[in-house]
């Protein structure tokens, strides 16, 4: 089982470029998180999907993001256009309810995005 | 509103010290709380959660509802413990997950 996968993992853009970054769950898991990872803080959630459903997108910036789950499996996250603020590590996990009736995240590795 | 505060960004100790990693909440109704680390150049990933009331990696933490507190303990460190470590709590009946801050253990020999 090779976990979350998300791609790219390092993502170099000039401001004003549009960025996309993919994540595959692990297999079976309905729900999918986004989290955004500044330099030196927790991560915070930007959108959750419940299948294809987003149920949580109260902390996404919807002027220049984006997310889309087609499908109910993977996801991509799009900024447009991408600003210097948005350099940070962005995060996918996704999760399934256990029989104990808990979520447990798994987390992908990540993508670094630096915006000159 | 809901927040997780971590006081320390960074806590060093040597190898064989206890350590005690802070978490503090604001959460008007019955929280999750969560540790999570994150190895060097490894994903982040669940250390113990409190309903499991378990020890992982010789860690415990115990929910102290009356202090709103949440620390992580673990009487003798190993360098293998150096990472970061993330507090969380999540919301009654949704997956969401808010994180404090995060704190750096560094175990030296």
């Amino acid at each position: 089982e090779a976990g979350v996968v998300q791609s790219p993992r390092y993502k170099i853009i000039e401001k004003k470029q549009p960025v996309a970054f993919w994540c595959n769950p692990i297999s079976g898991h309905n729900t999918l998180y986004w989290y955004l990872q500044n330099l030196g803080q927790g991560p915070e959630l930007l959108i959750r999907y419940e299948n294809e459903e987003a149920v949580d997108d109260s902390q996404l910036p919807k002027d220049r993001f984006s997310a889309e789950r087609l499908k109910g499996v993977d996801s991509t996250l799009k900024i447009q256009p991408a600003e210097l603020g948005d350099s940070a590590v962005y995060l996918c996990a996704s999760s399934s309810i256990s029989g104990t009736g808990t979520y447990e995240q798994y987390f992908g590795p990540g993508t670094r995005l630096t915006v000159t | 509103a809901q927040r997780v505060t971590q006081p320390e960004k960074l806590l060093s100790v040597f190898k064989g010290a206890p350590v005690e990693l802070k978490c503090n909440y604001s959460y008007s109704g019955s929280p999750e709380l969560f540790w999570y680390v994150q190895y060097s150049r490894q994903r982040l990933q669940l250390l113990l959660r409190h309903i499991s009331r378990e020890s992982i990696k010789g860690f415990t933490a115990d929910l102290n509802k009356g202090e709103t507190s949440f620390h992580l303990k673990k009487p003798f460190a190993q360098e293998e413990d150096s990472a970061m470590y993330y507090c969380a709590l999540r919301k009654s009946n949704t997956g969401k997950l808010i994180f404090g801050q995060g704190t750096t253990l560094q175990v030296k020999p």
